[in-house]
């Protein structure tokens, strides 16, 4: 366990509907970070926040948008979905944006169909 | 812009041998971290060693050490007797050391290693 939770494991949604991915960072990390790893793009960094603002966006749709919470957890919200959104879906947080090391999660695999 | 280039798709290695996997990246930055990441079939990405760019001295975590050549832009992986556990995708990554808030991390492709027993 990397202390680094993320649910649920597996979504399986239809084209169009909207999803909420979920992670709460190890105990103390203060920054959070979503990947998206699908085969054709490889390990994407989609936004990044820290004590609840947004630092960084990398590669996110407009149709993709994401908060973190009061007491550190961060929700990513996938909306309109497309065949093309399946993927799966990484949350990493460190102690501050700066510091070298990430813990990840285990990841949600999302299937759209 | 930073990339990170793994030309080796896939590699093999016959059990308790020595495999070295590539890693070239190009940036302009002059302080940097350098990673590499194990994500098995389980799908958990895994840290497996870093190095710090200012840092001279190559990294070394048990049967894990890197080759770092600044000058060449070059970061591979050294992975000496090799086990069974070590079957996986290996990633490169980069991030900047410095500029600003960003510090998200620059994946390269991945390279699926397979271990022969």
């Amino acid at each position: 366990d990397s202390g680094v939770t993320q649910t649920p494991k597996h979504l399986i949604t239809a084209t169009g509907q909207r999803v909420t991915l979920r992670c709460s960072p190890r105990s103390g990390d203060l920054s959070v970070y979503w990947y998206q790893q699908s085969l054709d793009q490889g390990l994407q960094f989609l936004i990044q926040y820290y004590n609840g603002e947004e630092r960084a966006k990398g590669n996110i749709l407009e149709r993709f948008s994401a908060q973190q919470f009061p007491d550190l957890h961060s929700e990513l919200n996938l909306s309109s979905l497309e065949l093309g959104d399946s993927a799966l879906y990484f949350c990493a947080s460190s102690v501050a944006p700066m510091d070298g090391g990430y813990t990840f999660g285990s990841g949600t695999r999302l299937t759209v169909v | 812009a930073q990339t990170v280039t793994q030309s080796q798709p896939e590699m093999s290695v016959q059990e308790a041998e020595t495999v070295t996997l590539s890693c070239t990246y190009d940036t302009s930055e002059s302080d940097y971290y350098l990673f590499w990441y194990k994500q098995p079939p389980s799908r958990q990405m895994i840290l497996v060693i870093r190095q710090e760019a200012y840092k001279q001295q190559n990294a070394t975590e048990n049967r894990f050490s890197v080759n770092f050549q600044k000058a060449a832009k070059s970061f591979s992986l050294k992975i000496s007797d090799s086990q069974l556990g070590d079957a996986a995708m290996y990633f490169c990554a980069y991030r900047i050391h410095y500029g600003g808030s960003q510090g998200n991390l620059i994946f390269g492709k991945g390279t699926k290693l397979s271990v022969k027993p």
